[in-house]
C-alpha cells in the first residue's frame, strides 16, 4: 500500500470551508483514494473516494492533481458535528487490508 | 438499514483469560474484516474473509488470536489467555466484495478491556 502523509491535527471555526491535503508520492497506477471519517466511540464510515481530477458527493469533495501525488478532501461549510479524525488511505483495488495511520483530528469551535 | 453489528460493546475480563468477540456483517457482503485500534493510534489490520475462507491471517499478532466465519455470515475473533496489550478496540467491518475500492463499512466495535 502506499505510503500516505497527512497532518496531525486541524482546527476551523463552524461555517468554514475545510481542506485536509494527503501526499502519497509513490501511488501506483491502479491506486484509488479514499477518504474515512471517525467519530469518538464509533468505527470509521466512507465518505468518499476518487481516482483522478474532482469528485463531490452529498458530504465532500475530493481534488486530484494530475499527478496525483496527492489528493485533498474539502469539506464545505463545517459544523460542530464535523469534528472527527479523517484517515486518508491510498490503494489499488485488488487489495483488500486498509492501511489506517492516525488520520487528521479536526477541531470545529463556535 | 441494518449496519454491521458487533458485540459486546465493551468486555471487561482478567488477564490469562479467553473472550469471544462477534461480528455480524451487512447482510450480502461477502467480505469481512477485524481491525485492532489502540488508543489514540490508527487500525490494525488483523485478517479478512471472503466468504468463509480466510486467504490471509499474517495480520494477527499471536496464535492467541484466531477467527471463523460460519455461513459466509456471523465471524467470531477469539483470543485466548489474554494479555493486557490486547486491550484495544476491535473493529469489523464489511464490503460487498473485496478491493480497496469498495468502501468498508464497520461497526462500532468491542472495547476490550484486560484486568
Amino acid at each position: 500500500l502506499a505510503k500516505t502523509t497527512q497532518p496531525i491535527s486541524m482546527d476551523s471555526y463552524e461555517g468554514q470551508e475545510v481542506n485536509i491535503t494527503c501526499s502519497h508520492n509513490n501511488i501506483a497506477t491502479n491506486d484509488y483514494i479514499t477518504w474515512y471519517q471517525q467519530f469518538p466511540s464509533q468505527g470509521p464510515r466512507f465518505i468518499i473516494q476518487g481516482y483522478k481530477t474532482k469528485v463531490t458527493n452529498e458530504v465532500a469533495s475530493l481534488f486530484i492533481p494530475a499527478d496525483r501525488k496527492s489528493s485533498t478532501l474539502s469539506l464545505p461549510r463545517v459544523s460542530l458535528s464535523d469534528t472527527a479524525v479523517y484517515y486518508c488511505l491510498v490503494g489499488e483495488n485488488s487489495g483488500y487490508a486498509l492501511n489506517f495511520g492516525k488520520g487528521t483530528s479536526l477541531l470545529v469551535t463556535p | 438499514g441494518a449496519g454491521v453489528s458487533q458485540s459486546p460493546s465493551n468486555k471487561v475480563t482478567e488477564k490469562g483469560k479467553d473472550v469471544e468477540l462477534r461480528c455480524d456483517p451487512i447482510s450480502g457482503h461477502t467480505a469481512l474484516y477485524w481491525y485492532r485500534q489502540s488508543l489514540g493510534q490508527g487500525l490494525e489490520f488483523l485478517i479478512y474473509f471472503q466468504g468463509n475462507s480466510a486467504p490471509d491471517k499474517s495480520g494477527l499478532p499471536s496464535d492467541r488470536f484466531s477467527a471463523e466465519r460460519t455461513g459466509g455470515s456471523v465471524s467470531t475473533l477469539t483470543i485466548q489467555r489474554t494479555q493486557q496489550e490486547d486491550s484495544a478496540v476491535y473493529l469489523c467491518a464489511s464490503s460487498t466484495a473485496t478491493g480497496l475500492n469498495q468502501p468498508q463499512h464497520f461497526g462500532d466495535g468491542t472495547r476490550l478491556s484486560i484486568l
